[in-house]
Order: structure tokens, then sequence, then C-alpha cells
């Protein structure tokens, strides 16, 4: 199985903060990582796929880079709704595997 | 805009077989990859297989002995069966499209539903 690593597992920062999040795979996996955003007592939703392709509707603040074994995840101007949980996932092999998330407080 | 909605049993006991159903509104379950995904307390999420409008699956191999899915494209729904569960198979439980095959993003999801494992 592909192991998905995030960094950092949870940070604080303030509205209009630049935010970076890393996820690492233990093995390639080329451009196949996508990224949500779950917020407490609901589903996740998608933001970024292929790496770097924006979900339909998702606010273009968003952004994602990487391919290989190496992702991030960039919030540029952070917004109070963005705070929850964010997990890269790879689609690169079967089983299908989730980053262990990263928890994003909004100072 | 499609919507899923799991439902089936909130408690199974242990050695029993889990059983779900993910209705799909909004939206055909014919063409598309329809997945299984779930979520104990606190941890990360993990996959546990999908399966295509014409029957066709993949299951996680961690899971593969004891897991079945199948699809009704008449009643526009999916279901997921786990037999011989244990407390570990706690969680809570998430169907989910593949909404681009070729990158296999999840792009809708159902709202979830809490299975508990105990006697």
């Amino acid at each position: 199985d592909i192991q998905m690593t995030q960094s950092p597992s949870s940070l604080s920062a303030s509205v209009g903060d630049r935010v970076t999040i890393t996820c690492r795979a233990s093995q390639y996996s080329n451009s196949y990582v996508n990224w949500y955003l779950q917020k407490p007592g609901k589903a996740p939703k998608l933001l970024i796929y292929a790496a770097s392709i924006l979900h339909a509707g998702v606010p273009s603040r968003f952004s994602g880079s990487g391919s290989g074994t190496d992702f991030t995840l960039t919030i540029s101007g952070l917004q109070p709704e963005d705070f929850g949980t964010y997990y890269c996932q790879q689609s690169y092999s079967i089983p299908r595997t989730f980053g262990q998330g990263t928890k994003l407080d909004i100072k | 805009q499609v919507q899923l909605q799991e439902s089936g049993p909130g408690l199974v006991k242990p050695s029993e077989t889990l059983s779900l159903t993910c209705s799909v509104s909004g939206g055909s379950v014919t063409g598309y990859y329809w997945n299984w995904i779930r979520q104990p307390a606190g941890k990360r999420l993990e996959w546990i297989g999908r399966i295509y409008s014409s029957g066709r699956t993949i299951y996680n191999p961690s899971l593969e002995s004891r897991v079945t899915m199948s699809v009704d494209t008449s009643k526009n729904q999916f279901s997921l069966k786990l037999t011989s569960v244990t407390a570990a198979d706690t969680a809570m439980y998430y169907c989910a499209r593949i909404g681009n095959d070729h990158y296999d993003d999840f792009d809708f999801w159902g709202q979830g539903t809490l299975v508990t494992v105990s006697s």
C-alpha cells in the first residue's frame, strides 16, 4: 500500500495568511493525488484533483502542486470558513489511501 | 446536484453482517464508479472498495475476504455487506462517487452513517 504522510498534523493561522500543507507518498504516485476538506461532523469535500486541478466551485485561493512523491496544498489568503481537517489521497494504486489529516484552526 | 444518502442499521452485533445501502438522487448510477469509505472516530479515512454501474468491483485487499458490493440500477442505489464484524469495524461509513475516471477523485459524498459494533 502507498502510505500518505501529511505535515504538519495541526496548525493555527490567521485570516489572510498563506498556509501550506505538504503530503508525501511512500511510493511514486505520478500526479494522482487529491485533496479534501472535512469539517466536524460532515463528509469530506473535494478541493483539488490530479494534484493541481481545482474542483468546480472551489475558491481560487486554493491551489495544489507536486508530482511523484511530494505534494503541496496552498491556501492564499485564509478565510474563516477554511477551518477543518485537510486530507490528501492517492489514486495511483489500489488500495486508495489517505493521509492522516492536517487540522487547521483559525486564530 | 447529485445527492447520496446512506441507510442501514446503526448497531450490529459482533460476528454478524453489516449491511448498508446508498441511494443516489439528482443523477444516475449508470456510467459511474461508486465507493464505500469509512472513518473510525478520530482516525484517517479508509477506502473499502468500489463498484461500477455494470457490477464490476475492486475491493481493498485488507477487507476483500469480508466485503461484497452490489448495485441496483433500477433503484438507483448500491450496497455494502461486511461479514464477521468486530469492534474494529465501528466507524462512520460514507458512500461516494468518482467524478473523474482517470484521476479517481471522490466528488460527491453522502453525509455518512455511524455503525457501531457491539453486543
